[in-house]
């Protein structure tokens, strides 16, 4: 069974620091990686997906990079911003890519940027 | 071009109804995915429908139920309800069956069971 976590679940840093969220997976044998941003009590937004055969992505100030094999991915903020404060979560896709597995998310962690 | 809307937004039952949720897929897309996101948990995927066909399905029993619509929208339902049914459920769409692309996310029906 596929295993997401997320390391560290909450994380509170002043504006402008770089910053390193972590996620590991048990199971390497994935489809892609996805990053997503959620906002308290709000839906999830696609910020970068990694296909297995990727090995980063980069979006703006986002990047994010994907070790298959040691079953880690990291999602580096560049220069952060309050509006950067919400909770990160990262998801995988098993296998062939198919309907039948679904993404397997993290518990997330929950990022604050301080002013 | 619409994103994925969800109705309704918050709503309260007792132990033992039965809900029914909606979701608006976004223009074009043709698979609707719905996820259980409990307090301080990542979601949990439920099923997916692709073409009005159930394509997949999580860890859920049977009274978590749905359908999908010419249309592409969909219902989810749920019978029975427990007090651990309490959540965030999410529906997500995207283009071409299975979980290859993009997913594009609701904001969310928050469901209280009291």
């Amino acid at each position: 069974k596929q295993e997401v976590t997320q390391i560290p679940a909450a994380l509170s840093v002043p504006e402008g620091e770089n910053l390193v969220l972590n996620c590991s997976f048990t199971d390497s044998a994935i489809y892609n990686l996805q990053w997503f941003r959620q906002d308290p009590g709000k839906g999830l937004t696609s910020l970068l997906l990694i296909q297995s055969s990727q090995r980063e992505q980069t979006s703006g100030r986002l990047n994010a990079s994907l070790d298959k094999s040691s079953g880690r991915s990291t999602l580096y903020i560049a220069a952060s911003q309050p509006g950067d404060s919400a909770t990160y979560l990262c998801a995988v896709l098993r296998g062939s890519g198919g309907g039948a597995d679904g993404l397997t998310f993290g518990k997330g962690t929950h990022l604050i940027i301080q002013p | 071009e619409t994103g994925v809307t969800q109705s309704p937004t918050h709503l309260i039952k007792t132990r033992g109804q039965q809900v029914t949720l909606r979701c608006s897929s976004q223009s074009g897309h043709n698979t609707v995915s719905w996820y259980q996101q409990a307090l301080g948990q990542g979601p949990q995927f439920i099923f997916q429908y692709y073409r009005e066909e159930e394509n997949g399905r999580g860890n859920f029993p049977p009274r978590f139920s749905g359908l999908q619509f010419p249309n592409y929208s969909s219902e989810l339902n749920v019978n029975a309800l427990e007090l651990d049914d309490s959540a965030l459920y999410l529906c997500a769409s995207s283009l071409g069956g299975g979980t290859r692309d993009t997913q594009y996310f609701g904001p969310g029906t928050r469901l209280t069971v009291l």
